[in-house]
C-alpha cells in the first residue's frame, strides 16, 4: 500500500519559520494534505495542493510540491507558540478517493 | 460550517459492556468515516460509508459494528472490548467525487477507555 513518511521531531524559537517534511510513494496521488492535531483534540485540515500545482501560499503557510521526488513540505512563517502541534500529510489511495493515507506526524515544539 | 460532532467526548466501558458512539454533520458530504487512533500514532482506518453503504472495512474486529442510520449520522457500536481497544476514535466526512479534492474533515473524538 502507499507509504508517507515524515521525521518525528521539530523545534523552532517563536518567530523563525519551520519547514515540515513528508515523502509519499503513490505518484498518481491527486490531492496531497496536511493535518495539524493538538494535544487531546481531533485533526483540524491546514491545506491542500492538487498535484499539478508546484506551490500554494496561506497566509503564514507554504506548500511545496516536488512530484518528481515525490516530496511535500509544509513551511510555517512567523512560528507561534500555539503552532505547536502535531502535523500530519495525507495522500489518498490511487484507486478509492475515500481511502487516506497519514504519515507517522511531526510533532512541532515553538520555544518562546 | 465545516463541523463533525461527535457524542461523548469521553467513554469508561467495562469489557462487558455495550455502548455507542455517535457521530453527526450537516454538510451534505456523503462520505462518513472512523478513525482509531492510539497515542503518538497517526489515525487508522476502520470504516467508510459511501451513500450510507459501507464501502470500506478495514478487518476490523466485529466486537466494532458500524451504522449509518441516515448520510447525516454515523454510529460506532461497541460490544465486549479489550483493554488494548482504548483509543481516540475520530469521525470524518467528505464530499464524495472523483473529479475533486475529497477533502476530509475530521471530528473531536472521542476518547475511549476499556477496562
Amino acid at each position: 500500500g502507499e507509504d508517507v513518511e515524515q521525521s518525528l521531531f521539530l523545534s523552532v524559537r517563536e518567530g523563525d519559520s519551520s519547514v515540515i517534511n513528508c515523502t509519499y510513494t503513490d505518484s498518481s496521488s491527486t490531492y496531497l494534505y496536511w493535518y495539524k492535531q493538538e494535544p487531546g483534540a481531533g485533526l483540524q485540515l491546514l491545506t491542500y495542493i492538487f498535484s499539478n500545482m508546484d506551490m500554494k501560499q496561506d497566509q503564514r503557510l507554504t506548500v511545496l510540491l516536488n512530484k518528481k521526488d515525490k516530496h511535500l513540505s509544509l513551511r510555517i512563517a512567523d512560528t507561534q507558540t500555539g503552532d505547536s502541534a502535531i502535523y500530519f500529510c495525507a495522500e489518498t489511495a490511487r484507486y478509492n478517493f475515500n481511502k487516506f493515507y497519514f504519515g507517522s506526524g511531526t510533532k512541532l515544539n515553538v520555544k518562546p | 460550517d465545516t463541523e463533525v460532532t461527535q457524542t461523548p467526548k469521553h467513554l469508561v466501558m467495562g469489557m462487558t459492556n455495550k455502548k455507542s458512539l455517535k457521530c453527526e454533520q450537516h454538510m451534505g458530504h456523503r462520505a462518513m468515516y472512523w478513525y482509531k487512533q492510539k497515542a503518538k500514532k497517526p489515525p487508522e482506518l476502520m470504516f467508510v460509508y459511501s451513500y450510507e453503504k459501507l464501502s470500506i472495512n478495514e478487518s476490523v474486529p466485529s466486537r466494532f459494528s458500524p451504522e449509518c442510520p441516515n448520510s447525516s449520522l454515523l454510529n460506532l457500536h461497541l460490544h465486549a472490548l479489550q483493554p488494548e481497544d482504548s483509543a481516540l476514535y475520530l469521525c470524518a466526512s467528505s464530499q464524495e467525487g472523483r473529479a475533486r479534492g475529497n477533502t476530509i474533515y475530521f471530528g473531536e473524538g472521542s476518547w475511549l477507555t476499556v477496562v
